[in-house]
């Protein structure tokens, strides 16, 4: 059962164009998401998170949305630069135990969405 | 300062054969956790150290897989009995903890890429 879904396993975008990737999940539990960014050869590296109790963050070009009735979450770069090109892997956890009660370090990923972006 | 670092980056093994891979956390993070990420697929938590102890074992895919922590610092994960099925890239991450880990931001190490022949 996945419980992080990443239904794009690629897009491409022209440069300077808005990049959106999706998400979706289907545990009530999650009160917490992020996304990461690999490059090829590399670990993934930490980009952006959102807390369940709010429904937008934004850090410079990257923003998050969270629509939590819809279980889902969204990241918009804008304006996309070819730099940004590299697999982006949307996560979730229960770490501040808002509907459990319990609070969880696990991070459970999806399966991750490439994004090209095209000089 | 120094990031995660793991060894070796590639490892190619013959079904049956034991292997160590080993996870060097950023310094002073008392958190580290070992997740594997298979062909096409997600990123799975396999085990979590608080300091030298594991709380948290639950993902460990069988008792071929075992995971230690000396000093508070490196980490070795062995699999015994190597599988096709291992094959994977192992990646090892590391946070302030102190007791909240679960709110620290997870820092990546590069993995590493084990194929079972």
């Amino acid at each position: 059962d996945q419980q992080v879904k990443q239904n794009s396993p690629s897009l491409s975008v022209q440069e300077g164009r808005i990049s959106i990737l999706n998400c979706d999940y289907t545990n009530s539990m999650f009160d917490y998401f992020l996304w990461y960014k690999k490059y090829p050869a590399e670990g993934p590296t930490f980009l952006i998170s959102i807390s369940s109790i709010k429904d937008k963050n934004e850090d410079g070009r990257f923003t998050v949305f969270l629509n939590k009735s819809a279980k889902h979450l969204s990241l918009h770069i804008v304006p996309s630069q070819p730099g940004d090109s590299a697999v982006y892997f949307c996560a979730a956890s229960d770490r501040d135990g808002l509907y459990s009660g319990a609070g969880s370090y696990q991070l459970t990923f999806g399966k991750g969405t490439k994004l090209s972006v095209i000089p | 300062g120094a990031g995660v670092s793991q060894s070796p980056s590639n490892k190619v093994t013959e079904k049956g054969k034991d292997v160590e891979l080993r996870c060097d956390p950023i310094s002073g993070h008392t958190a580290l956790y070992w997740y594997r990420q298979s062909l096409g697929q997600g990123l799975e938590f396999l085990i979590y150290f608080q300091g030298n102890s594991a709380p948290d074992k639950s993902g460990l895919p069988s008792d071929r897989f075992s995971a230690e922590r000396t000093g508070g610092s490196v980490s070795t994960l062995t699999i015994q009995r190597t599988q096709q099925e291992d094959s994977a890239v192992y990646l090892c991450a590391s946070s302030t903890g102190g007791g909240r880990s679960r709110t620290d931001t997870q820092y990546f190490g590069p993995g590493t890429r084990l194929t079972v022949l």
